[in-house]
């Protein structure tokens, strides 16, 4: 049973482009979590999505920063005019359903330069 | 605000010495208490959620217990693969269903 999948697992932009950071949940996972990871900090949640819907943002930058989980595909975690302070790890969970254990991809490691 | 303290910020032991990690927290109503492994470059593995006070949960060298404002792992007999970053979070009754997460306790076991 593979597990969570992150693509890319490096990805480097310059200031200003725009940064899509994939993932695929858990074989029957319909839950789907972004977290990032600045360096020297711990991991802050940002944003919680079941299919088609987002549920919970209240850990998003009110600009820039966008998320989806389509019916079809997975999900996306999007900025846009990418800035030096958005260098991070970005990890994404999934979990089967509301009030199960969250589980961790690889993350993607994003270089601002 | 829901917040995690891990203490101490690194421990270094030699194999074999048995030590305690500390997780404490302050959550408006626990849903659960989840303790994770990180590994440089890796994303966090989960290894016990625990969602009462007295509950108490093993896994090999490891156990969790928590109490109504903290939480340890103790780790028996370690060995050097137990090296990594111990990650604590909680999770609220309220505020769905995110994570609030310490900013762990970094472990290194010597031979």
């Amino acid at each position: 049973n593979a597990g969570v999948m992150q693509n890319p697992r490096h990805l480097v932009r310059r200031r200003g482009q725009e940064a899509r950071l994939r993932c695929s949940p858990m074989k029957g996972h319909s839950h789907v979590y972004w977290y990032r990871q600045l360096p020297e900090e711990g991991l802050k949640f940002m944003v919680y999505l079941q299919k088609e819907n987002i549920i919970d943002e209240s850990g998003m930058p009110k600009e820039r920063f966008s998320a989806e989980f389509p019916k079809e595909g997975p999900s996306i975690l999007r900025i846009q005019q990418v800035v030096r302070g958005d260098s991070a790890a970005y990890f994404c969970a999934s979990s089967p359903g509301h009030n199960y254990e969250q589980y961790f991809g690889p993350g993607t490691r994003l270089t601002v330069t | 605000e829901d917040q995690v303290t891990q203490s101490p910020e690194a421990l270094r032991l030699q194999e074999g010495e048995s030590s305690s990690l500390n997780c404490s927290y302050t959550v408006s109503g626990l849903r659960g208490l989840f303790w994770y492994r990180q590994d440089p470059g890796k994303g966090p593995e989960f290894l016990f959620t625990l969602y009462s006070a007295g509950e108490e949960k093993e896994k090999e060298r490891l156990k969790a217990t928590l109490t109504k404002k903290e939480s340890f792992l103790h780790i028996t007999a370690p060995k050097p693969e137990d090296s990594a970053t111990y990650l604590c979070a909680v999770q609220a009754m309220i505020g769905g269903n995110k994570l609030t997460f310490g900013t762990g306790t970094q472990l290194k076991v010597e031979l």
